[in-house]
């Protein structure tokens, strides 16, 4: 079994709905959430960051994590072509630590105009 | 303009040859990893410095060497052991020892002929 699980997708939704990105993992030492957002054939950028528990919210993305239920969530709201592209979730056990990221696999997101 | 460039973008390797890839910041970034992404999956860390000099392997070192004699510089090689090099590459960096806020560069992908 994975640390991380992401389900791959691919996700089709119209522009202006709601998109809800998820990860569930299994090491409850994870303190650190990260969204990154990657289009085709391009580096991941940095998207959403949360320690601990709680929600964060940046624009039309809000970060949900559940530490209870070993959860993560991302929601975009009204979404937009230009949100295309491949989200992939990340953890790490501790900050100051350099290696300790887990990436999940990605989600594939088509927002259809 | 800050960031992290990569080079080349596409890389062809003969078979027995190494090759290496390049990655340069000038974030003034302690940290800098090098990741492994194939299709379907989340990347895979394969070598990790976090300071001039000295470097870490990762998950999947096997094939792979590194070398940091510069703080804005952390190249690449892909030797001959590695048996399935086909994969994109993504170089990253952190301030100090965040690993949770990793910046990425556009990537490199390399086939193999």
């Amino acid at each position: 079994q994975k640390e991380v699980e992401q389900d791959p997708g691919p996700l089709s939704v119209p522009e202006g709905a709601i998109v809800s990105l998820n990860c569930t993992y299994s090491n409850s030492a994870f303190q650190y959430f990260m969204w990154y957002r990657q289009y085709s054939r391009k580096g991941p950028e940095l998207l959403m960051y949360t320690y601990s528990s709680g929600n964060k919210e940046d624009g039309r993305f809000t970060a949900q994590v559940d530490k209870s239920s070993k959860y993560i969530s991302l929601f975009i709201r009204d979404s937009q072509p230009s949100d295309s592209a491949t989200y992939l979730c990340a953890m790490s056990a501790s900050s100051g630590s350099a290696r300790q990221l887990t990436f999940g696999s990605g989600t594939q997101l088509t927002v259809l105009p | 303009d800050g960031g992290i460039t990569q080079s080349p973008k596409y890389l062809f390797r003969k078979e027995g040859q190494n090759v290496t890839l390049s990655c340069e910041q000038n974030l003034n970034h302690d940290a800098m990893y090098w990741y492994r992404q194939d299709p379907g999956q989340g990347l895979r860390l394969i070598y990790y410095s976090q300071i001039v000099n000295d470097f870490q392997k990762g998950d999947i070192a096997e094939g792979y060497s590194v070398s940091r004699e510069k703080k804005e510089s952390f190249p690449l090689t892909v030797t001959s052991a590695q048996k399935n090099p086909t994969a994109f590459y993504l170089c990253a960096s952190s301030a100090g020892q965040r690993a949770e806020t990793q910046y990425f560069g556009p990537g490199t992908r390399l086939l193999v002929l």
